[in-house]
């Protein structure tokens, strides 16, 4: 068990609707990062919080937002829901920069998305 | 742009077997960490091994160690006594850590590893 709980683990809804993952991360962890994977793409990095704020974006659509709420937990918001965004989204938590170097990330079970 | 390829797509190996898989990477940074992490049918994402770019010395965890050669960007991964166990997808990542600011994780695209019975 990584400490980083996803919800749900699996969600099936139809194009053009909207879903939002959520993701708790290990106790103690400021940074939340957002992955994809997908068959054809691998596992794209999307968007990173630290401590509330944005870090880092990366291959992320402008149908999807995120946000890291006070108490840490992030939510990742997929909208106007494509065929093509079917995948498995993990969220993955870090320590704290200052808390120790080992550049290891800590990995939920990832929420499988099916778009139909 | 940094990158991980892994050339590999699919290996096999007979349980109890040695297995190398391969990966290299790009970067001009000169402080990151290179993971191995592994992906069962259960998908979840476990990490295998870590190594970070300022050791000399290869990393080892028990049946896993990592030949790591830092002029030519090769990170490959050995497993020893191969078992059922170990079939998953295998993926090389990498994280930049440049002055204390850590990176996002790069991933490669995979290696499919099957221990044949």
């Amino acid at each position: 068990d990584s400490g980083v709980t996803q919800t749900p683990k699996h969600l099936i809804t139809a194009t053009g609707q909207r879903v939002t993952l959520r993701c708790s991360p290990r106790s103690g962890d400021l940074s939340v990062y957002w992955y994809q994977q997908s068959l054809d793409q691998g596992l794209q990095f999307l968007i990173q919080y630290y401590n509330g704020e944005e870090r880092a974006k990366g291959n992320i659509l402008e149908r999807f937002s995120a946000q890291q709420f006070p108490d840490l937990h992030s939510e990742l918001n997929l909208s106007s829901l494509e065929l093509g965004d079917s995948a498995l989204y993990f969220c993955a938590s870090s320590v704290p920069e200052t808390a120790g170097d080992t550049g290891e990330l800590f990995f939920g079970e990832g929420s499988r998305l099916t778009v139909l | 742009a940094q990158t991980v390829t892994q050339s590999q797509p699919e290996m096999s190996v007979q349980e109890a077997e040695t297995v190398t898989l391969s990966c290299t990477y790009d970067t001009s940074e000169n402080n990151y960490y290179l993971f191995w992490y592994k992906q069962p049918p259960s998908r979840q994402m476990i990490l295998v091994i870590r190594q970070e770019a300022y050791k000399q010395q290869n990393a080892t965890e028990n049946r896993f160690s990592v030949n790591f050669q830092k002029a030519a960007k090769s990170f490959s991964l050995k497993i020893s006594d191969s078992q059922l166990g170990d079939t998953a997808m295998y993926f090389c990542a990498f994280i930049s850590n440049y002055g204390g600011s850590q990176g996002n994780l790069i991933f490669g695209k995979g290696t499919k590893l099957s221990v044949k019975p």
